[in-house]
């Protein structure tokens, strides 16, 4: 199993659309989650952190789930800017100094 | 305040030539890390550094070296360029705590 794990997508929706992605993760020690955000040939950058008791930053909401090893993105009132990869990352398995970064979701935003 | 920057940005080698990609990071950062991103695949860590002088394996460390000599900055060599190289490379940095990396813009590297 891999140490994360994320639906490659593409979710293609349309503007205004609230739309949801999944992660999981193997490590039941692990305490730090963050989702990051990749444009086409960019570099990634963190879109927020994920704490424990779910977290809100405008259109966008992170949730925990300890017990499941998952965790969740939600984007509510999509726009075309919204496109990009998101990144699920997760503080390493086997030293508290590697983080290890999920595959990715690609999401479409379309007119 | 530059944060992160990579050096080249762009680079094409012949298989068998060598190079080395610069990572400079103006943050005070302790922590660094090489990664490289290809097509359809996610962040794969090559290696990294907890501190001036010290450098360890990631998940994908054969055909590259790396040498932390000063804290600011953290070099990736490849000794004998493979095809199988060619990929786009970033570098990373951060503190301890919080977790959160800080990135380059990429080097794209072509070994043809």
């Amino acid at each position: 199993r891999k140490e994360v794990e994320q639906d490659p997508g593409p979710f293609n929706v349309p503007e205004g659309a609230t739309v949801a992605f999944n992660c999981t993760y193997s490590n039941s020690a692990s305490q730090s989650f963050f989702w990051y955000r990749q444009d086409c040939r960019k570099e990634p950058k963190l879109l927020m952190s994920v704490y424990s008791s779910g977290n809100e930053d405008g259109r966008f909401t992170a949730q925990l789930n300890r017990a499941s090893q998952y965790i969740s993105l939600l984007i509510r009132d999509s726009k075309l800017s919204d496109s990009a990869t998101y990144l699920c990352v997760v503080n390493g398995e086997t030293s508290y100094d590697k983080v290890i970064f999920g595959p990715g979701t690609s999401l479409s935003v379309i007119p | 305040n530059a944060g992160v920057t990579q050096t080249p940005k762009f680079r094409v080698l012949k298989t068998g030539q060598s190079m080395t990609l610069l990572c400079a990071q103006d943050m005070n950062h302790e922590y660094m890390y090489w990664y490289r991103q290809d097509p359809g695949m996610g962040l794969r860590l090559i290696h990294y550094s907890v501190g001036e002088g010290t450098t360890a394996k990631g998940e994908v460390p054969d055909g590259y070296n790396v040498s932390r000599l000063k804290k600011q900055n953290f070099l990736l060599g490849l000794e004998s360029a493979a095809p199988s190289q060619t990929s786009v490379y970033f570098c990373a940095s951060r503190q301890p705590t919080p977790y959160e990396q800080y990135f380059g813009p990429g080097t794209r590297l072509t070994v043809t």
